[in-house]
């Protein structure tokens, strides 16, 4: 089994839609990350979390909300899609460590979101 | 704050040639950086990531990469390309936020897709 899964794997929606993207771990990581990804602009951050009571916003947090239900679950919300929300997601865990930036971050397999 | 720039959003190699990868990085502090594949429908996998010491990093499946603060680049190599390299590589950095505090955030190039030719 995957240590980071996302459900689901695809969707199609209509404008208008909410619409709840989830990510469980199993790595036992305190750290959870969301990211979309778009052609030819790399991934970018939407909002990331260091335990179930802090949640941050990232660069691109307009129009989403996230929702730490506990340790091993992290899941993004978007309350009414629009287009420009068609993208590819990323969930990812990373670990805490005394120096929290060098620890590379595990990602599940993307969930590919697609809003007519 | 920190931003990298990944040269050649798409780069065609032979099987067997060299395989060059290239990242520049801005931060203003000493940053930690990271490569990244994506193969097809899947997630982003840890290739190598430069912390501190060694600025020659050896990473999975025969790719390097190394560290020059003076031209602030984070190059990925491989010395012979072979097909199942075909995917997308994302150079990242980690760095601190404008208040300085680490939070192990990562900031991604655009990536590069890598086609490998017979």
């Amino acid at each position: 089994d995957a240590d980071v899964t996302q459900t689901p794997r695809n969707r199609i929606t209509k404008t208008g839609k909410r619409i709840m993207l989830e990510c469980s771990q199993t790595k036992g990581h305190d750290r959870m990350y969301w990211y979309r990804q778009d052609p030819g602009l790399g991934l970018r951050l939407i909002y990331y979390s260091f335990d179930v009571k802090d949640i941050n916003k990232g660069e691109i947090s307009d129009g989403y909300s996230v929702s730490r239900q506990a340790q091993a679950k992290f899941s993004l919300s978007l309350e009414s899609a629009i287009p420009n929300q068609t993208a590819l997601y990323f969930c990812a865990t990373s670990d805490r460590t005394r120096d929290w930036s060098n620890q590379p971050q595990h990602f599940g397999d993307g969930t590919r979101l697609s809003i007519l | 704050a920190q931003s990298v720039t990944q040269l050649g959003s798409h780069v065609s190699v032979s099987e067997g040639a060299l395989v060059l990868l290239r990242c520049n990085y801005s931060s203003s502090v000493p940053p930690y950086l990271f490569w990244y594949v994506q193969y097809p429908n899947q997630g982003l996998q840890l290739l190598l990531k430069y912390t501190t010491g060694a600025t020659l990093v050896k990473g999975i499946n025969g790719f390097e990469a190394e560290f020059k603060k003076s031209e602030t680049s984070f190059h990925l190599t491989k010395p012979s390309a072979h097909m199942s390299d075909a995917a997308e590589y994302f150079c990242a950095v980690s760095g601190v936020d404008a208040g300085g505090t680490s939070y192990g955030k990562l900031t991604f190039g655009q990536g590069t897709i890598l086609t490998v030719h017979p």
